[in-house]
């Protein structure tokens, strides 16, 4: 069975970095890209970038460029995402999805990881 | 602001047609094929609708999708209790605004 696991809830302060993390099994890590998708709170879904895992190749948003780093690791077939400079807007959503191709539909997608920005 | 737009609701009775649009431009659907997605309260989204029309095994054939030019649209028939939730248009879109793009989201009650 194709899964995406990712790690748990979060609580950081405001202006810290948030690291959360995506394992994937089922299939082979390097075959597929890895999407990241926001959803703060009382808003829609909103694309974030992809990686690679086969070459490392990114793409951000514009909106998140600078703020947003994804990156893979093939040898345990994890991805992660890292942003920094979080601030207090109430909880916010973050899934990861694979495609096929990096253009492809996300086909399957993480639980979803919560983190929540407060002092 | 997205560069796909829905409405932002919809609704209907139980057993009714409910069709929801995604209206977009050349860079986008215009040149792309279109993505649907269900995000119903408390779970992950899930793939609906994948290349404007094709549905995923295990996706019901109430669901429904159509795409023309920079224009598409998903249509739930028989409308049930249980699709009440979120339904978003993703698209990629070959601006410097992307390249993906998804919709704000229509929100489906069933009444």
């Amino acid at each position: 069975e194709v899964q995406l696991v990712q790690s748990g809830a979060e609580v950081k302060k405001p202006g810290t970095t948030a690291k959360i993390s995506c394992k994937v099994s089922g299939y082979s890590f390097s075959d597929y890209f890895i999407h990241w998708v926001q959803q703060a709170p009382g808003k829609g879904l909103e694309w974030m970038g992809l990686i690679d895992p086969g070459d490392g190749e990114t793409l951000y948003a514009r909106k998140f460029q600078g703020r947003v780093t994804i990156t893979a690791d093939t040898s345990i077939d994890i991805a992660y995402l890292e942003v920094s400079s979080l601030s207090s807007q109430g909880p916010a959503v973050y899934y990861c999805a694979r495609s096929q191709g990096r253009d492809g539909p996300l086909d399957v997608w993480g639980q979803g990881t919560v983190v929540t920005v407060s002092s | 602001q997205s560069l796909l737009t829905q409405p932002p609701s919809a609704s209907g009775a139980p057993g009714q047609r409910v069709t929801i649009s995604c209206s977009g431009s050349d860079s986008n659907l215009g040149s792309n094929p279109v993505n649907w997605y269900q995000h119903l309260p408390g779970t992950a989204p899930k793939l609906l609708i994948y290349r404007s029309t094709q549905r995923p095994s295990g996706v019901p054939d109430r669901f429904s999708g159509s795409k023309s030019g920079t224009s598409a649209s998903l249509a739930i028939s028989g409308l049930h209790s249980e699709d009440e939730g979120d339904y978003y248009c993703a698209s990629w879109d070959d601006s410097r605004n992307g390249p993906v793009a998804f919709g704000g989201g229509t929100k489906v009650t069933v009444l």
